[in-house]
């Protein structure tokens, strides 16, 4: 089993429907959860993050997080084209030798077409 | 501000060569952290480094190494290039290693490395 898995697409949805990306993971002992965009050729970037079990929103965006159910989504209202690209969930745990580290699921690919 | 800034961008090298890559954190930011990224797939932990030492390694052979310096900013090495090494490699920064709430983890723009 995958530490962090997520469904790697694509994920094809219309301009200005919802998308929903979504991230399992594997340790309970996780404590903060990270979603990252990524387009082509380029870097990842921060969108959010959660810490705490429920909802979280910021614009367009919203992150869920259930720790009982150890899963993590995000939503993504009103997609636009630019919205086009891949997203990475990420994971991380606080103690021993993962101390700080992320471990992130393969990524799931979003396509938003006009 | 600046943020985590990265060199060389882009680079080839042939196998069995060495490679040095550079990493400058957002400033105040004290741990900076390594991940390899390959095509397909999300990125993979290296090292992680807190007030110059090392607090946290990944499943990389020892032809990587790494350090940091006292203002902050590091280096990651890799000896002996396989052709498997070629991948984006990623540098990431922190204000401090912590979960806590306000301990956000920024990347650089990367450095493109291909073995030939």
């Amino acid at each position: 089993q995958k530490e962090v898995e997520q469904n790697s697409g694509p994920l094809s949805v219309p301009e200005g429907a919802i998308a929903s990306l979504n991230c399992t993971y594997s340790d309970r002992g996780s404590q903060s959860f990270f979603w990252y965009r990524q387009y082509s050729g380029k870097s990842p970037e921060l969108i959010m993050f959660i810490y705490s079990n429920g909802d979280k929103e910021d614009g367009r965006f919203t992150a869920q997080l259930n720790k009982a159910s150890q899963y993590v989504s995000l939503l993504i209202r009103d997609s636009q084209p630019s919205d086009s690209a891949t997203y990475l969930c990420a994971v991380k745990n606080a103690g021993g030798t993962s101390y700080g580290k992320l471990t992130f699921g393969q990524g799931t690919i979003l396509t938003v077409h006009p | 501000d600046a943020g985590v800034t990265q060199s060389p961008t882009h680079l080839i090298k042939t196998r069995g060569q060495q490679v040095t890559l550079r990493c400058s954190p957002i400033s105040g930011h004290k741990s900076v952290s390594w991940y390899q990224q390959v095509l397909g797939q999300g990125p993979q932990f290296i090292f992680q480094y807190y007030e110059k030492e090392e607090r946290g390694r990944g499943n990389f052979p020892d032809r990587f190494s790494a350090r940091q310096f006292p203002n902050y900013s590091s280096e990651l090495n890799v000896n002996a290039l396989l052709l498997g090494d070629s991948a984006l490699y990623l540098c990431a920064s922190s204000l401090t290693p912590g979960v806590n709430s306000g301990n956000t983890i920024y990347f650089g723009e990367g450095s493109w490395l291909t073995v030939v």
